[in-house]
């Protein structure tokens, strides 16, 4: 079973468009996270979702928004595309209450080419 | 100032040998974890190990050992008899304080073992 999946997998669009990726975890974590990494392989945070509390890095643009149905789902939305938004975005999750480490766990990944 | 500093871009190691990653951090929290991952060719970021900043041993799990030194906010991590599938990108990370929201990487450190 996966513990973290995104789909989808790759994702390639033009510029303008606005587009979606979907992350669940079975895993029964009470945090997820949003990261994107870079061609350089820079991983920088951008969302945490926690018990309803969102919180955003501050650099990320609002063109960017996260979605929670529930617990186990952390989706992003993304409008009007533009080309530097090209990168691989991971989708993590993580226990936070009850925990000592916080460590997360990652999805596959979801590499995204805006053409 | 970086939070997570890998000053070690790549580096070659001979199979079956040990090999250290370094890692060195920045923070005025007296609370804090810290993480290494493993990100093969293949892209999906692999938890490996974590140490707690009030953890007094060193943490291990299987081949993989931290190195930590708090007075010199390093945390390297060690891996014994490197094996070809230990080619990889490694990050170390940090979460600051009790955050769950604060997590930085580091920029990575590519490792190729040779047969």
């Amino acid at each position: 079973d996966t513990a973290v999946s995104q789909t989808p997998k790759y994702l390639v669009t033009q510029m303008g468009n606005d587009k979606s990726i979907k992350c669940e975890q079975n895993l029964g974590h009470d945090t997820m996270y949003w990261y994107k990494q870079d061609s350089k392989k820079f991983l920088k945070i951008m969302f945490s979702y926690n018990n309803k509390e969102l919180i955003i890095n501050e650099t990320v643009p609002n063109r960017f928004s996260p979605k929670s149905p529930d617990k186990a789902h952390l989706n992003l939305h993304i409008n009007s595309l533009e080309l530097g938004d090209s990168a691989v975005y991971f989708c993590a999750s993580s226990q936070v209450w009850d925990s000592d480490s916080y460590e997360q766990y990652f999805g596959p990944g979801t590499r995204l080419t805006v053409t | 100032a970086q939070k997570i500093t890998q000053t070690q871009p790549g580096m070659f190691v001979q199979e079956k040998e040990a090999v250290t990653l370094d890692c060195t951090y920045d923070t005025s929290d007296p609370s804090y974890g810290l993480f290494w991952y493993k990100q093969p060719s293949s892209g999906e970021m692999i938890f490996l190990i974590y140490q707690g900043s009030y953890d007094q041993q060193n943490a291990t799990e299987g081949r993989y050992s931290l190195n930590f030194q708090k007075a010199r906010k390093s945390a390297n991590l060690v891996i014994s008899a490197s094996q070809l599938g230990d080619s990889a990108m490694y990050f170390c990370a940090m979460r600051e304080g009790d955050n769950f929201n604060k997590f930085y990487f580091g920029s990575g450190t590519k490792l190729n073992v040779k047969p």
